[in-house]
């Protein structure tokens, strides 16, 4: 059974800072893994998807990479705002979806 | 640019009852997803479809909840007989397919008293 961990579940940060959240998952065999930030009372939007087959992909400020091997994906943000405050989810899996609890992200101006 | 709508933003129910909430993926779109979202908790797969059958369920998923696509651009979920620990934001999302970017709509907020 997949479970998706994410840490840390909150972060708060100067900006302009560089940061990286973590997203760890138990079954490797995930066909892809994306990354969401969704806002408050809002839905998810999707920041960036990771094929299995791929090791990183990059967006803007955003950068996220995938080891299946060891289970891990992060997600790097260059020079933080305060627009990205936010809580960040992963998804992975194959057949069934499973998304992690999330990182809440604070970005101090 | 192209979006998944979701209707209606906010309903409120009574144990008991019927809802349908509805959903309309984008139209080059092949699979179709439901989730839930419980307050102050985890966002839930619930079910994925595809060639107009249920590829994929959770255990939340019981034979109080069903999927439809009713026609060539709606995909609903059904909720039988609403219960309380119902309560919650439900997100359709829709993708090419299985493996590529899903993209969510904005949610219906369910509230059951």
């Amino acid at each position: 059974k997949q479970e998706v961990t994410q840490i840390p579940a909150a972060l708060s940060v100067p900006e302009g800072e560089n940061l990286v959240l973590n997203c760890s998952f138990t079954d490797s065999a995930i066909y892809n893994l994306q990354w969401f930030r969704q806002d408050p009372g809002k839905g998810l939007t999707s920041l960036l998807l990771i094929q299995s087959s791929q090791r990183e992909q990059t967006s803007g400020r955003l950068n996220a990479s995938l080891d299946k091997s060891s289970g891990r994906s992060t997600l790097y943000i260059a020079a933080s705002q305060p627009g990205d405050s936010a809580t960040y989810l992963c998804e992975g899996g194959s057949e069934k979806l499973v998304f992690g609890k999330g990182t809440k992200l604070t970005v101090n101006p | 640019e192209p979006e998944v709508t979701q209707t209606p933003s906010h309903q409120v129910t009574q144990m008991g009852q019927e809802v349908i909430l509805r959903c309309v993926p984008i139209s080059n779109h092949l699979y179709f997803y439901w989730y839930r979202q419980i307050l102050g908790q985890k966002v839930e797969f619930l079910v994925s479809f595809y060639n107009n059958e249920i590829s994929e369920k959770s255990e939340i998923f019981d034979d109080q909840f069903s999927v439809e696509r009713p026609d060539g651009s709606n995909f609903t979920l059904k909720i039988r007989s609403t219960k309380l620990e119902d309560s919650a934001m439900y997100f359709c999302a829709s993708s090419r397919d299985r493996k590529n970017e899903q993209y969510f709509g904005p949610g219906t907020r369910l509230t059951v008293t």
